[in-house]
């Protein structure tokens, strides 16, 4: 079946520093990725749709100027959270849509940051 | 945009009896309807789906069932087992994905 490879698993970094996180399409062409923040016991936050070769597109609330999305290819899109806070925590995880959107969606294994 | 509401937030049963949990959306233009389990710290893992032009799916001991008329959804676990203690979400899809807030099952032995 589909697969994404998200990396790293977990992080650390102090605050100030910047954080990319990569999700890779394996063995499918991920047109559209969705990356989400999930804080302890709630649920999966959309905070952006990429997809290849155009800008993504943020969700209200969320600034596009610290957590960048890059999807470059058909196989990869990258968030880089900039100048992390101790706020910026969470688990990120990323979604790749199989086939035409609305047929199926995969899951990355999630990014724990913690910013320390 | 979609609007997803799931409940209860919170549910214990005890192990054989079964776990309903439901959900509503706004937007009448998602058509397709998945379910995930998610363990802690781990990826959502997709335990059933329903696509808009079906009204009931099963497998298994889970069943989903759809009322697109009143835009709700909702999760059937029968015969509910210790390892089906997780937190399920579902969420909403037309172009993009929207998750409901989660449900945490607690299954008591």
């Amino acid at each position: 079946g589909a697969v994404v490879s998200q990396h790293p698993s977990r992080v650390i970094c102090k605050s100030g520093t910047s954080v990319k996180i990569e999700c890779r399409s394996l063995d499918f062409q991920a047109t559209t990725m969705f990356w989400y923040r999930q804080f302890p016991k709630q649920s999966l936050m959309l905070m952006a749709t990429s997809n290849e070769g155009s800008k993504a597109t943020y969700e209200q609330g969320v600034e596009k100027d610290k957590f960048l999305i890059n999807h470059a290819s058909l196989t990869l899109s990258t968030l880089t959270v900039t100048s992390a806070h101790p706020e910026d925590s969470s688990f990120y995880i990323c979604s790749a849509a199989v086939g035409a959107p609305g047929y199926g969606y995969t899951f990355g294994s999630g990014t724990r940051l913690t910013v320390v | 945009g979609e609007n997803v509401e799931q409940h209860p937030s919170t549910l214990s049963v005890q192990e054989g009896d079964s776990a309903v949990i439901k959900c509503t959306y706004s937007d009448s233009a998602s058509n397709y309807f998945p379910w995930y389990k998610q363990e802690l710290g781990k990826r959502p893992q997709l335990i059933i789906d329903i696509r808009s032009n079906v009204g009931e799916k099963k497998d298994q001991r889970i069943a989903v069932t759809l009322n697109k008329t009143a835009k709700h959804f909702s999760l059937h676990i029968t015969e509910t087992q210790p390892e089906d203690s997780a937190v399920y979400f579902c969420a909403a899809s037309s172009d993009q994905f929207y998750f409901g807030t989660g449900t945490s099952l607690t299954v008591i032995p």
